[in-house]
């Protein structure tokens, strides 16, 4: 099993819509969660930490479940500019070591 | 906004060519890192250092590559003898003061190997 794993997508949705993204994590002592964004042929950007009792930025809401261990990113309202690969990140605790999952590829369409 | 910075942006080498990837990160920043992405392929870590020694390293890291934070300021990634499969994107990422801070990322080096 991939130690982050992610629906490759893409997902095409139109402007407005609302789509959610989940991760999965192998490693249970994993600790801090994270959502990032690239940009094509960018560098990745954080989009978001994920918090155990959830977390709210504008039109994202990040998501934890330790028990299943999956993490889900929902984004409301979805502009042109949303557009990219949203990518999941955990680190293990003890560890520097952040793992990166493959990424989802979001396109919005006008 | 401060920012983390990467030379040169694009790096065209000859396999077996020693090259030597440049940061700058963030000033006052403790943690820094290298990751690379091979074209189409995730972000995968290749290395954590803090207080002057590597922190943690993957399976990637091997002989062949080196950290080096010369002068308190660059932190450079050499890789001694590189081979075709080296070409990526390399990315640098600096961290103010504990894992769970945000991690910055520079704009990356383009390496390719011929």
């Amino acid at each position: 099993r991939k130690e982050v794993e992610q629906d490759p997508g893409p997902f095409n949705v139109p402007e407005g819509a609302t789509v959610a993204f989940n991760c999965t994590y192998s490693n249970s002592a994993s600790q801090s969660f994270f959502w990032y964004r690239q940009d094509c042929r960018k560098e990745p950007k954080l989009l978001m930490s994920v918090y155990s009792s959830g977390n709210e930025d504008g039109r994202f809401t990040a998501q934890l479940n330790r028990a299943s261990q999956y993490i889900s990113l929902l984004i409301r309202d979805s502009k042109l500019s949303d557009s990219a690969t949203y990518l999941c990140v955990v680190r293990s605790s003890g560890t520097y070591k952040y793992i990166f999952g493959t990424g989802t590829r979001l396109k919005v369409l006008a | 906004e401060p920012e983390v910075t990467q030379t040169p942006s694009h790096q065209v080498t000859q396999m077996g060519q020693e090259v030597i990837l440049r940061c700058v990160p963030i000033s006052n920043h403790l943690y820094f890192y290298w990751y690379r992405q091979i074209l189409g392929q995730k972000v995968e870590f290749l290395v954590s250092f803090y207080n002057n020694e590597i922190s943690e390293k993957s399976e990637i890291f091997d002989d062949q590559f080196s950290v080096e934070r010369p002068d308190g300021s660059n932190f450079t990634l050499k890789i001694r003898s590189t081979k075709l499969e080296d070409s990526a994107m390399y990315f640098c990422a600096s961290q103010a003061l504990a894992v769970t801070d945000t991690q910055y990322f520079g704009p990356g080096t383009r390496l390719t190997v011929l």
